[in-house]
Parts: structure tokens; sequence; C-alpha cells
């Protein structure tokens, strides 16, 4: 049973470019975070979604960052017109009946904005 | 509740040893804790999972308490490895909240 894959593992962007991060959940699960982290810094909850559905959606900034998780396929994290400030690593999560029941992380993508 | 880290505390312990890592979280309705293990580069691991109607919970070589009066979350590790050298963290769920808190960290150094 393959855990939460996380796709790209790095990406570089330059300032203004778009960024796409995949996730796909563990198989079974339908309850995926999105959460962000800098260095030496704990993570910080950005989104919740479950299929087809944004629940809370209260830690990601309102301009310029979007999510989705389609009834088929991953979930997308979408950075419109990167700047500095976005580079971090993006972990994705899921678990299999919210936010109560255990949630296991990818391996991240490491944002550089340059 | 969240909390921002300049320098992440630090633990180093002798191979072998045991090791308890401590956690304070701010939230007083949080009814659900998880402690995970990241190593550098790598996702959190989750290591143990405990809810507010238990105050210990044990698993293979780690053993998690929970003192909802003091607000305290700790993690035991028995007879550390080398392997267990990572940052730990404890994640708080308050009840009726839709995200885990992190707390900031403890980087576990484990001495062979």
């Amino acid at each position: 049973n393959a855990g939460v894959m996380q796709n790209p593992r790095h990406l570089v962007r330059r300032r203004g470019q778009e960024a796409r991060l995949r996730c796909s959940p563990m198989k079974g699960h339908s309850h995926v975070y999105w959460y962000r982290q800098l260095p030496e810094e704990g993570l910080k909850f950005m989104v919740y979604l479950q299929k087809e559905n944004i629940i809370d959606e209260s830690g990601m900034p309102k301009e310029r960052f979007s999510a989705e998780f389609p009834k088929e396929g991953p979930s997308i994290l979408r950075i419109q017109q990167v700047v500095r400030g976005d580079s971090a690593a993006y972990f994705c999560a899921s678990s299999p009946q919210g936010p109560t029941t255990e949630a296991f992380f990818g391996q991240g993508t490491r944002l550089t904005v340059v | 509740g969240e909390s921002v880290g300049l320098h992440l505390p630090t633990l180093s312990v002798q191979e072998g040893d045991n090791s308890i890592i401590n956690c304070a979280y701010s939230n007083s309705a949080s009814d659900y804790f998880i402690w995970y293990k990241q190593e550098s580069g790598k996702g959190p691991q989750f290591i143990i999972d405990i809810r507010s109607n238990m105050d210990k919970r044990q698993g293979q070589r780690v053993t998690v308490l929970l003192n909802k009066t003091v607000k305290h979350l700790s993690l035991q590790i028995a007879a550390t490895q080398p392997g267990d050298s990572a940052v730990y963290f404890c994640a708080e769920n308050p009840a009726g909240a839709n995200n885990l808190f992190f707390g900031t960290g403890t980087r576990l150094t484990v001495i062979p």
C-alpha cells in the first residue's frame, strides 16, 4: 500500500511563474490536507479538501493560491505568480475519516523561487 | 495553538538511554494529539497518537503521556537508537477544528 505520493520533490520557479504541486493520497483516504513548512519551523495548515470539495481553506492566502481535489486524479495546490516568499516545503497529508484520525504525510515538494 | 520558533529546542542522549521529549499545548479544547518524527529532507512520519480520554498510550518503544490539567504532552522513547535522531513535533487537533496545529519541534540527537 503506497503512502502519500507528492510530486515533484523539488520545483524551481522564477518570480511570476506558476507552481503546481500534486498529491495522491493513500489508498482508501478521501481527506487531503496541505501544509507549508519554513526551515526550522513547524507545519502550518493551508487547506483541507475532500473529493471535489474544499472543506476549510482558512490557512491559505486569498490571492494567488488555490487548491483542488477532483473526482479523478491527484489533489493540486496551485500558486500563481510566485514570489520569493513562497519558497518553502509544501506537504500533503491524507486521512481515512477526517481530522481526528491518523494523518499520514508525503515527502513534500520543496519549492524554490528564484 | 501555533508557535513560531527561531531555534529548535535540542535534546542529546546517549545511544541506549531513554529519551523524553516534551510539548506544551495551548488549546484546552484539543482532544486529539499526534507525535511526528521528521528526518532531514523528509515528510513528517506518524509515530503515535492519543485522545483526550486517555492519559497514556504505548507503542513499539514509544509511550505518549497526556496531562490535560497542565496541557502537557510527552513522548518517551526507550533504548534510543541512532536512527531515532530527527526533529519531533507534537500536533494537536482542537475539537471541531479541521486541521492539526504543530508545535515548534525538538531536535533529538543520539550520540553513539
